[in-house]
């Protein structure tokens, strides 16, 4: 069973331009998360998305957006990049957002601004 | 506000032996607990997890306790191996919210 994945591996911009962050779940989980991880902090929770709709939102600014896909899928993006967004980006998925059922994570994204 | 913390940064311990981690938090609404693994330049991996309705879970060399009236829990790796040898996070849930609040993590190295 293949796991969760995240695309880029690495992306690199500059300050003002956008990222998008795109992540596959495991195949039947219906619930992304998306966390960031700065250095020297701990993950830090971003978006949660089930069956299509944002369900909840980490204390982030609106910069940060993010949508779900009907097979799932989800991307991140980052408006206005700013040179403190430089973190790796991680992705999760779970089998319901509705029960107690561990979240999976992906290898995540290296996101650098320049 | 660090709702959940993880007070030791690094853990040594010998093959073989047992290697015990241990994690606090503060938020009385957290009613399920997890424990993720991670090597580096790797995501997190689910080790094991436990709701506030019980005070241990097993999985093979892994056991969760969790003292609910201290707001304490604890992994411990049985036996430890060279394996084993990662940085450790403790995660908890608040009802049915699905945030994982992380602790800022433990690494464990387990020595020949």
């Amino acid at each position: 069973e293949a796991g969760v994945t995240q695309s880029p591996t690495h992306l690199i911009k500059t300050r003002g331009q956008q990222a998008t962050l795109r992540c596959s779940p495991i195949s039947g989980h219906t619930s992304v998360y998306w966390y960031q991880q700065a250095l020297g902090l701990g993950l830090q929770f971003l978006l949660w998305y089930d069956e299509g709709e944002e369900r909840n939102r980490g204390n982030f600014p609106p910069r940060f957006s993010g949508r779900q896909f009907p097979n799932y899928s989800s991307e991140l993006n980052v408006n206005a990049l700013e040179l403190e967004d430089s973190a790796l980006y991680l992705c999760a998925s779970s089998s319901d957002g509705a029960s107690n059922q561990p979240q999976h994570f992906g290898d995540g994204t290296r996101l650098s601004i320049l | 506000d660090q709702q959940v913390k993880q007070n030791s940064p690094s853990l040594s311990v010998q093959e073989g032996r047992i290697s015990i981690l241990n994690c606090d938090y503060t938020n009385s609404m957290f009613d399920y607990f997890l424990w993720y693994k991670k090597y580096p330049a790797e995501g997190p991996t689910f080790l094991i997890s436990i709701s506030s309705i019980k005070d241990k879970n097993e999985d093979g060399r892994f056991t969760v306790f969790l003292n609910k009236s201290a707001k304490h829990l604890s992994l411990h790796i049985v036996p430890s191996q060279p394996g084993d040898s990662a940085v450790y996070f403790c995660a908890a849930k608040a009802g049915g919210g699905n945030k994982l609040t992380f602790g800022t993590g433990t690494q464990l190295k387990v020595e020949l």
